[in-house]
C-alpha cells in the first residue's frame, strides 16, 4: 500500500528566506505525486504535481518540487517565501494502478509559518 | 469556470441523526471523490464515483454511503452520527487521466459538527 510522510510538523521560515518542505513516499512502481495547499477554512488547493518527465517541476505562486526516485523524496521549495504563504502544506501519492482510480493518499500535513 | 461547490458549508447534527451532503463538481469533470480530514486522522479517503458507479471505497463503516448522479454531482450520505463523525468533508473533482490529467480539485468542504 502506498503511503507518504512529512517528517515536519511545522517550518519555521523568515520572509525573504528560501523554504523546503519535505516528503517522503512509499508506492510500488512509479508514483503520482502532488501538493496542495489548505488555508484556514478552506479546502485544498493545487500546487503542483509530478507523473512522469523532469524532475523538478514548477507550479503555482512561484513553488517548486523536486523529484528523486532513490531518496523516494519529494519536497516542495520556493526561492523566496512570502507572509502570505503560511498555510498547512500537504504531500499526496497516487497509485498509479487501476485499482487506485483517483484515491489520494496524503501526508500528515506541515504547517508553514513565515515571519515577517 | 466555477470551482467545486460544496453545500452546507456548516452542518450542527445530534448524534444518531443522519446527514446528506452534496458536491457539484467542476464542469465536465466526471469523476468525484470524498475524503473526510480530522485533526486526529488526518485526510482519509471515504470513496470516489464516476458515471454514477462507486469505483473505489476506503475504509469506513457502511453508515457512510454516497452516489452520484447522471450529472456528475454527488452526494454522500452519513447514518447514525457519532461524535467520532465529527470533521471537515471534502469533495474533490477530476477528469479522467487518459485525458492526461491527474489533478483534484477540491471543495471548501463541509463542516459538520455531532453534538
Amino acid at each position: 500500500a502506498q503511503s507518504v510522510a512529512q517528517p515536519e510538523d511545522q517550518v519555521n521560515v523568515a520572509e525573504g528566506n528560501p523554504l523546503t518542505v519535505k516528503c517522503t513516499y512509499s508506492v510500488s512502481g512509479n508514483p503520482y505525486l502532488f501538493w496542495y495547499v489548505q488555508y484556514p477554512n478552506r479546502g485544498l488547493q493545487f500546487l503542483l504535481k509530478y507523473i512522469t518527465g523532469d524532475n523538478l517541476v514548477k507550479g503555482s505562486y512561484g513553488f517548486e518540487a523536486e523529484f528523486n526516485k532513490s531518496q523516494t523524496s519529494f519536497h516542495l521549495k520556493k526561492p523566496s517565501a512570502l507572509v502570505s504563504d503560511s498555510a498547512l502544506y500537504f504531500c499526496a501519492v497516487r497509485d498509479p494502478t487501476n485499482t487506485g482510480f483517483q484515491k489520494l493518499v496524503f501526508g500528515t500535513g506541515t504547517r508553514l509559518l513565515v515571519s515577517p | 469556470k466555477a470551482g467545486v461547490t460544496q453545500t452546507p458549508r456548516y452542518l450542527i447534527k445530534t448524534r444518531g441523526q443522519q446527514v446528506t451532503l452534496s458536491c457539484s463538481p467542476i464542469s465536465g469533470h466526471r469523476s468525484v471523490s470524498w475524503y473526510q480530514q480530522t485533526p486526529g486522522q488526518g485526510l482519509q479517503f471515504l470513496f470516489e464515483y464516476f458515471s454514477e458507479t462507486q469505483r473505489n471505497k476506503g475504509n469506513f463503516p457502511g453508515r457512510f454511503s454516497g452516489r452520484q448522479f447522471s450529472n456528475s454531482r454527488s452526494e454522500m450520505n452519513v447514518s447514525t452520527l457519532e461524535l467520532g463523525d465529527s470533521a471537515l468533508y471534502l469533495c474533490a473533482s477530476s477528469q479522467e487521466p487518459g485525458q492526461g490529467f491527474y489533478e483534484q480539485y477540491f471543495g471548501p468542504g463541509t463542516r459538520l459538527t455531532v453534538t
